[in-house]
């Protein structure tokens, strides 16, 4: 299966702790995307790159969220200091350049915070 | 900003014709994308209008009106798999056309 793979799958977590989620998209696909979910609601959009370069990251980002993708392959999501509201599905995506509509999702990671 | 509205639920008959419509307000536009979700899995694309009008795959079609703000998706011959999550999405936002703002979703339950 050469789709887009995540890790870990579920974490949980105590508050205040940091935890870093890891995405491998599909490997010709240059832009990643990560996004939130919750319960009964539409993907978030959090941040995307183009190859290693992050292009957007959302106003409604706290500072406590940071991502990587140092090589233009996989990403990393990291957030520190958790907080119960950080507690969500935490899906990555990627798409070939100039194909954003159409993006293909990985499993997800469902982080709880207690 | 963008805001997207869709009905939050939707049953309908196997073997029957459901249509999912989405409004949508946003400050920038390239085209709506449709997804679907089934429970506990991943969204997976449906299909994509830039354009006005009719876009057709197999048993499901998107229309697009850009000057109502307005979309379906037409889903024909339904069958029980297709009780899932159906998200509208904006592609297109001030300054980038990759990012992608979907709504809160439809859910479809299809019954016997």
């Amino acid at each position: 299966d050469t789709g887009v793979s995540q890790n870990p799958r579920h974490k949980i977590t105590k508050r205040g702790q940091n935890v870093t989620f890891r995405c491998d998209p599909i490997s010709e696909h240059n832009r990643l995307y990560w996004y939130r979910q919750t319960l009964g609601q539409g993907p978030e959009f959090l941040t995307y790159f183009q190859n290693e370069a992050q292009l957007e990251k959302s106003r409604l980002l706290s500072d406590r969220f940071s991502a990587e993708r140092p090589k233009g392959s996989f990403s990393t999501l990291e957030i520190q200091r958790t907080e119960q509201g950080d507690s969500a599905m935490y899906l990555c995506a990627s798409s070939r350049q100039g194909t954003a509509y159409e993006q293909y999702f990985g499993p997800g990671t469902r982080l709880t915070v207690t | 900003g963008q805001s997207l509205e869709q009905p939050s639920e939707v049953t309908a008959v196997e073997g029957a014709i459901v249509q999912i419509n989405c409004t949508y307000q946003t400050s920038g536009f390239y085209g709506l994308s449709w997804y679907q979700q089934h429970d506990g899995g991943a969204p997976t694309f449906l299909s994509y209008n830039a354009l006005d009008g009719l876009e057709e795959t197999g048993r499901f079609s998107s229309f697009l009106s850009r000057s109502d703000s307005y979309g379906y998706l037409l889903l024909q011959e339904l069958q029980m798999k297709d009780s899932a999550s159906y998200f509208c999405a904006v592609r297109g936002a001030p300054g980038t056309a990759s990012k992608l703002t979907f709504g809160t979703g439809t859910r479809l339950q299809v019954t016997l």
